[in-house]
């Protein structure tokens, strides 16, 4: 399987706390990308962050990546209780195939 | 309105009969891919289309049929040959590697 793992499985946390979320992969990669998805619904692209890139931020949300451990982290700041949802990381690797392949995903619970 | 269309929304199959999912796009992606996700998990790669006449198996192919006849079409045979087909399916698009993936809202399957 060429699925990477997210780091926690679940996390519960305060609104207005932050949430981190890390993801691990094994294969070179082109570019790592950060997915949400509510409960029963489809994925929402987040953020995409490339592979000669050490940090991206969009709004709340700031990922960083390190080629050289085969990691990035995910982080929201200030979270809400809308932000509950599944966050998954995925990636294309190197092989030049349009192959995109997701990790298994951390469930996130913002307690109002 | 852009997007990636899939129906049914559910689907239920009889045990021996085949079925096909639906997936449709207005983007003009050359690549599409079907996942499929079981409850808690991942989502898996079942095969995905870099181009028209063009597809190749993803991880857990077996009992599965697919064919790209059309850009914006990329519909997904579950057939008899799957024993354990009862999953959410999930249909995504892109651009190429380079370039985030957008995701229709599923199609929820359960074998009665």
């Amino acid at each position: 399987s060429q699925q990477g793992e997210e780091d926690p499985q679940a996390l519960s946390i305060q609104e207005g706390e932050n949430a981190t979320m890390n993801c691990s992969y094994k294969t070179s990669i082109n570019n790592l990308q950060w997915y949400r998805q509510n409960s029963g619904r489809g994925l929402v692209h987040l953020i995409l962050i490339r592979s000669n890139e050490r940090e991206k931020h969009s709004g709340r949300l700031r990922v960083t990546l390190d080629t050289s451990k085969k990691s990035s982290s995910l982080l929201i700041t200030a979270s809400r209780a809308a932000d509950t949802a599944s966050y998954f990381c995925a990636r294309f690797d190197q092989t030049g195939a349009n192959n995109l392949f997701f990790g298994t995903g951390t469930r996130l619970t913002v307690i109002p | 309105d852009g997007g990636i269309t899939q129906s049914p929304k559910y689907l239920f199959r009889k045990e021996g009969q085949n079925v096909t999912l639906s997936c449709e796009q207005n983007l003009n992606h050359d690549a599409m891919y079907w996942y499929r996700q079981d409850p808690g998990q991942g989502l898996r790669l079942i095969y995905y289309s870099q181009i028209v006449n063009d597809f190749q198996k993803g991880d857990i192919a077996e009992g599965y049929s697919v064919s790209r006849e059309k850009k914006e079409s990329f519909p997904l045979t579950v057939t008899s040959a799957q024993k354990n087909p009862t999953a959410f399916y999930l249909c995504a698009s892109s651009w190429d590697r380079n370039t985030e993936a957008f995701f229709g809202q599923g199609t929820r399957l359960t074998v009665v």
